[in-house]
């Protein structure tokens, strides 16, 4: 099992400039998330999804968009990017035994 | 509201014992986590405990969690200098989303 996986690592993007973060798990797990963690901060929820085709908004979720069209794959999508975005994206899933997993982590870069 | 707590920095000596602290707000919280990161790394689950537990212990971590006080701690016995990290507690409230609410980190530093 790869478990969770996150691309790209490493982004710089320019102030309104768009991209997708994709995150992908192996484990059949139904929950996924997306977080973001920014300097001496601990991790803040962003959206999250219950389930194939459904997703919610976590604690910080403006400026972003998600989608969940298969099970294994939860998208995060920055519209138009802001230097306030400027943070390192974590993608989790949640097993049965409610142990949360999490991706290497996309450090993302707005100029 | 939800919110965690945890003290910024810890510095113990290597073979010593170390102890994290974590204060928590939501008495509905059902399972509590300990995550460790890693300069420029993901967030790796150590343990975590269900509510009704008072202890759990695994190899060289015991957590220890006071359910009345909202108090949850993670020791590391035998502290070595591969665990220096940022230590993060976690909580996940009793609603249908599992999602966790995190503290700030604290980082632990291990002196030779």
């Amino acid at each position: 099992n790869a478990g969770v996986t996150q691309t790209p690592k490493f982004r710089v993007l320019k102030t309104g400039q768009s991209m997708t973060l994709l995150c992908a798990q192996d484990m059949n797990h139904e929950y996924m998330y997306w977080y973001r963690q920014d300097p001496g901060m601990g991790l803040r929820l962003i959206h999250y999804s219950v389930g194939e085709g459904t997703t919610a908004k976590g604690e910080v979720p403006d400026g972003y968009n998600v989608s969940r069209l298969k099970k294994q794959n939860f998208l995060l999508g920055l519209e138009s990017a802001a230097p306030s975005q400027t943070s390192v994206y974590f993608c989790a899933s949640i097993s049965d035994k409610r142990e949360q997993f999490f991706g290497p982590g996309t450090r993302l870069t707005v100029l | 509201g939800e919110d965690v707590e945890q003290s910024l920095f810890l510095s113990v000596r290597e073979g010593d014992s170390s102890v994290i602290n974590c204060t928590y707000t939501d008495s509905s919280s059902t399972y509590l986590y300990w995550y460790k990161q890693e300069p420029g790394a993901g967030l790796q689950l150590l343990t975590y405990i269900f509510s009704n537990m008072d202890m759990k212990q695994d190899q060289r971590l015991t957590v220890l969690l006071n359910k009345k006080d909202k108090h949850l701690s993670l020791r590391i016995a035998d502290t070595q200098t591969g665990d220096s990290a940022i230590y993060f507690c976690a909580e996940s409230l009793m609603d249908s989303s599992y999602k966790l609410i995190f503290g700030s980190g604290t980082r632990l530093l291990v002196r030779p």
